[in-house]
């Protein structure tokens, strides 16, 4: 599967790789983290949360993992499907449900 | 359960002109969040409406200025406006009851100011 160490503005991957979208966080205080997905002409969509305490959290097909240390985020896609296809923000929260502060952006193309 | 909803779809207006968008927040929800995206970039909060008091602001003028709603619908409102304004303005509802930071965005209203 595709996986990129720093963040890229594009990735591009077959059907039926594993994808891996990173993200450098700005705040070492920041105790929320959430991954959402854009598709064209519409609004974010949660995929995945994670608070500070934990580094691994696993969804349906998707996993996000939390490197406090470094402050990166990183969301792996199992088994990308040409639906997948869309723009990836992480954002942080300082406390949750307070302004969400977002990364840049990662488009992901899937060709079948 | 309802989404959150935001009207209108797309507006044009032009320099010097004020703007209304209106969004109404998922059921159950008392929290509403605005943000601006511009065109290649993620969103940028605006500010924050909770219990009808604004609960935090971003780096945003005070031409822009909200609403919210007993109902917990909300209001942006932007004065005097600017070529630059021009982006989508996403709406989050989410739940300070519940405890969680989960925020949801209704599909966002496109401004374009000529």
């Amino acid at each position: 599967g595709e996986s990129v160490g720093l963040h890229l503005p594009t990735l591009s991957v077959q059907e039926g790789d594993n994808s891996i979208i990173n993200c450098a966080y700005s705040n070492s205080a920041s105790d929320y983290f959430i991954w959402y997905k854009q598709e064209s002409g519409k609004g974010p969509q949660f995929i995945i949360d994670i608070r500070s305490n934990m580094d691994k959290r696993q969804g349906q097909r998707v996993t996000v993992l939390l490197n406090k240390t470094v402050k990166h985020l990183s969301l792996q896609i199992a088994a990308t499907q040409p639906g997948d296809s869309a723009v990836y923000f992480c954002a942080e929260n300082i406390q949750a449900g307070t302004a969400l502060i977002f990364g840049k952006g990662t488009t992901l193309s899937v060709s079948s | 359960e309802t989404g959150v909803t935001q009207s209108p779809t797309h507006l044009i207006k032009t320099r010097g002109q004020q703007v209304t968008l209106r969004c109404s927040s998922q059921s159950g929800h008392n929290t509403v969040s605005w943000y601006q995206q511009a065109l290649g970039q993620g969103p940028q909060f605006i500010f924050q409406y909770y219990r009808e008091e604004e609960n935090g602001r971003g780096n945003f003028p005070p031409r822009f200025s909200g609403l919210q709603f007993p109902n917990y619908s909300s209001e942006l409102n932007v004065n005097a406006l600017e070529l630059d304004d021009s982006a989508l303005y996403l709406c989050a509802s989410s739940s300070r009851l519940a405890g969680d930071g989960e925020q949801f965005f209704g599909p966002g209203t496109r401004l374009t100011v000529l």
